[in-house]
């Protein structure tokens, strides 16, 4: 079974240009999520998707961050304009349902630098 | 505030011994529990978890954790360590309303680095 594939996997760009993560889950996962990972922390999410619905993106800075789900499956988020805050990697995961049962299963994750 | 505390941020132990990973939580109730395993350049993958039940749960690679409610702990344990175990080690917790509750919301520690010494 294929896993979670992510891309592109390193990204640098300077503050204030714009940048794309892609996410395709495992086949059949309803939920995605996407997090960010500072250096020294554990991921936090950003958006939960179930199908191509938003079920909570309550810690996504909506004034420079966006995420689409197009027709339930791949996923992309977008930062612009960019900050130096925001260097982390991006992590997307997807499980089959949003029960705690379901285990979440992550992409090897963008790891982005922004100068 | 719900929160995960991993107090070590780095261990090192040398290969064949035994290893113990704290993690405390701070939540309302009972949480769900989870520890995830991060091998550098790659994503998580989850060791084991905890709903309810024995308190004794055991994961994959070896690894087992034991729930203690009286200190609200959810401690890693690995008889022998191998140096493949090398890796950064998050505890994390979630709601536990098995319906209404998201397992986005899970809420993750900061990680401990595992090193191991030959």
């Amino acid at each position: 079974e294929a896993g979670v594939a992510q891309s592109p996997r390193y990204k640098i760009i300077e503050k204030r240009q714009s940048v794309a993560f892609w996410c395709n889950p495992i086949s059949g996962h309803a939920t995605l999520y996407w997090y960010q990972q500072i250096l020294g922390q554990g991921p936090k999410l950003l958006i939960q998707f179930q199908n191509n619905g938003v079920v909570d993106d309550s810690q996504l800075p909506k004034d420079r961050f966006s995420a689409e789900r197009l027709k339930g499956v791949d996923s992309t988020l977008k930062i612009q304009p960019a900050k130096l805050e925001d260097s982390a990697v991006y992590l997307c995961a997807s499980s089959l349902t949003s029960r705690l049962s379901d285990t979440q299963y992550f992409g090897p994750g963008t790891r982005l630098t922004v100068l | 505030a719900q929160s995960v505390t991993q107090p070590d941020i780095h261990i090192t132990v040398s290969e064949g011994a035994s290893l113990e990973l704290r993690c405390n939580y701070s939540y309302g109730a009972t949480p769900y529990l989870f520890w995830y395993v991060q091998s550098p350049g790659q994503g998580l993958q989850l060791l084991l978890k905890y709903f309810s039940g024995d308190t004794l749960v055991q994961g994959i690679k070896g690894f087992e954790a034991e729930f203690k409610r009286s200190q609200s702990s959810f401690n890693l344990r690995k008889p022998s360590v191998h140096w493949s175990d090398a890796a950064e080690y998050f505890c994390a917790v979630g709601p536990t309303s098995f319906y209404g509750g998201s397992q986005g919301n899970l809420i993750f520690g900061k990680g401990t680095k595992l090193s191991v010494k030959p």
